[in-house]
């Protein structure tokens, strides 16, 4: 079943175009990160991943970045296709902080064909 | 490779009640974790087993538990249930911990009346 927010920001695209998907981490100590994408009725799927000792991390279609400075996270997603519609989760760990891994809030993406 | 399995896939409860949900992991995974995901509060870590001992526990009362075999399955348990528990309860199981690739199951939705 629906299992994500009612009030979630969200991003229409058009298909084959790029989508950016922004996210502010809260925690300067955080060392790694992740992205995750959840489609309805399932648990989330990993994307991507970045440690923080780097800037850019580039996969397949997407693309990681990481700005310290100020603490944002970004997931650039190319030429975007219908099968990207879905919730986006990025995600924070400390070791530090013991390891718990932190979650945003998400961002709905709707891919228009 | 078998993904992770959740079972009960769906579950109704009143509230007063207690609740236990499985988890098996992917063959060789020794970490699980377990997290809960609502509209209001989004994703959420619970806490982390690792080799049947529990390594790192989030901000939730000690109604909420949990324990792992030697088989890395796991369960967790609710006890006392309130109409507040309402939740997609969704387990991840990774090699090492929550500092890598998690890979979740498709959850269990519990609804309390």
């Amino acid at each position: 079943g629906e299992s994500v927010g009612l009030h979630l920001p969200t991003l229409s695209v058009q298909e084959g175009d790029n989508s950016i998907i922004n996210c502010a981490y809260s925690n300067s100590a955080s060392d790694y990160f992740i992205w995750y994408k959840q489609e309805s009725g399932k648990g989330p799927q990993f994307i991507i991943d970045i440690r923080s000792n780097m800037d850019k991390r580039q996969g397949q279609r997407v693309t990681v970045l990481l700005n310290k400075t100020v603490k944002h996270l970004s997931l650039q997603i190319a030429a975007t296709q219908p099968g990207d519609s879905a919730v986006y989760f990025c995600a924070e760990i400390s070791k530090a902080a013991g390891n718990k891994l932190t979650f945003g809030g998400g961002t709905r993406v709707l891919v228009k064909p | 490779k078998a993904g992770v399995t959740q079972t009960p896939r769906y579950l109704i409860k009143t509230r007063g009640q207690q609740v236990t949900l499985s988890c098996s992991p992917i063959s060789g995974h020794r970490s699980v974790s377990w997290y809960q995901q609502t509209p209001g509060q989004g994703l959420q870590f619970l806490f982390e087993y690792f080799s049947e001992t529990q390594r790192n526990k989030g901000n939730f009362p000690g109604r909420f538990s949990g324990r792992q075999f030697s088989n890395s399955r796991s369960e967790m348990n609710v006890s006392t249930l309130e109409l507040g528990d309402s939740a997609l309860y969704l387990c991840a199981s990774s090699l090492q911990g929550v500092g890598e690739k998690l890979f979740f199951g498709s959850g269990t939705q519990l609804s309390v009346l």
